[in-house]
């Protein structure tokens, strides 16, 4: 079985600070790992992406994850916070084969707050 | 290329009444997911299709609710005899493949019952 823990349902930062959103994943399969944006109201955006390529990966609008797998661990960060950079944060994993095709699993969320 | 479209966007329905929920995936894609999303609660996988056939249900709970994707038209959910505990917002996302490719999701459905 697959699962997906965020650490922290709330993170607050200035504007300028560095974001760090932690997730942690249990996976008896090598997993794919995705990181999704959701603004009050809307549906869930694709920030990133790993499928067993490069560990570190690049997304949009200045964000980064990297994959290690002896922390299992895959921790979404940014060098400095945008004021529209506040939302909703979810971390997935998925994997193809087996029983559970190509669903996600998705963490409990975390709420990004920017302050000024 | 439009993307995921979902309607309606709100739904208001009373205890005991039917709730259609209606999801068109993105052109090309042949998989489609459907997801809950609940107050204080992450989102929690439901069913997932392929055209014609129910690929894996073992979210979906085993009274009231149903879900079809025809070979032509929109993927439905159907939510039969609703109950409070059905409010909620119901996200459908949909994929090229399965696996390596991500899901784009649609704006949801959020559905109140009263």
């Amino acid at each position: 079985a697959q699962s997906v823990t965020q650490l922290g349902s709330h993170v607050s930062v200035s504007e300028g600070a560095l974001v760090l959103l932690r997730c942690n994943y249990s996976s008896s399969v090598p997993p794919y790992l995705f990181w999704y944006v959701q603004y009050p109201n809307q549906g869930l955006q694709l920030l990133l992406k790993y499928t067993s390529a490069a560990t570190l990966v690049k997304g949009i609008n200045g964000f980064e994850a990297e994959f290690k797998k002896s922390e299992t661990s895959f921790h979404l960060t940014k060098p400095s916070a945008h004021m529209s950079d506040a939302a909703e944060y979810f971390c997935a994993v998925s994997f193809a084969g087996g029983t559970s095709y190509g669903k996600l699993t998705f963490g409990q969320g975390t709420i990004l707050t920017v302050h000024p | 290329n439009a993307g995921v479209m979902q309607n309606p966007r709100h739904l208001v329905r009373r205890r005991g009444q039917e709730a259609r929920l209606r999801c068109s995936p993105m052109k090309g894609h042949s998989h489609v997911y459907w997801y809950r999303q609940l107050p204080e609660e992450g989102l929690k996988f439901m069913v997932y299709l392929q055209k014609e056939n129910i690929i894996d249900e073992s979210g979906m709970p085993k009274e009231r609710f149903s879900a079809e994707f025809p070979k032509e038209g929109p993927s439905i959910l159907r939510i039969q005899q609703v109950v409070r505990g059905d409010s909620a917002a119901y996200f459908c996302a949909s994929s090229l493949q399965t696996g390596r490719a991500e899901a784009f999701f649609g704006q949801g459905t959020r559905l109140t019952v009263v």
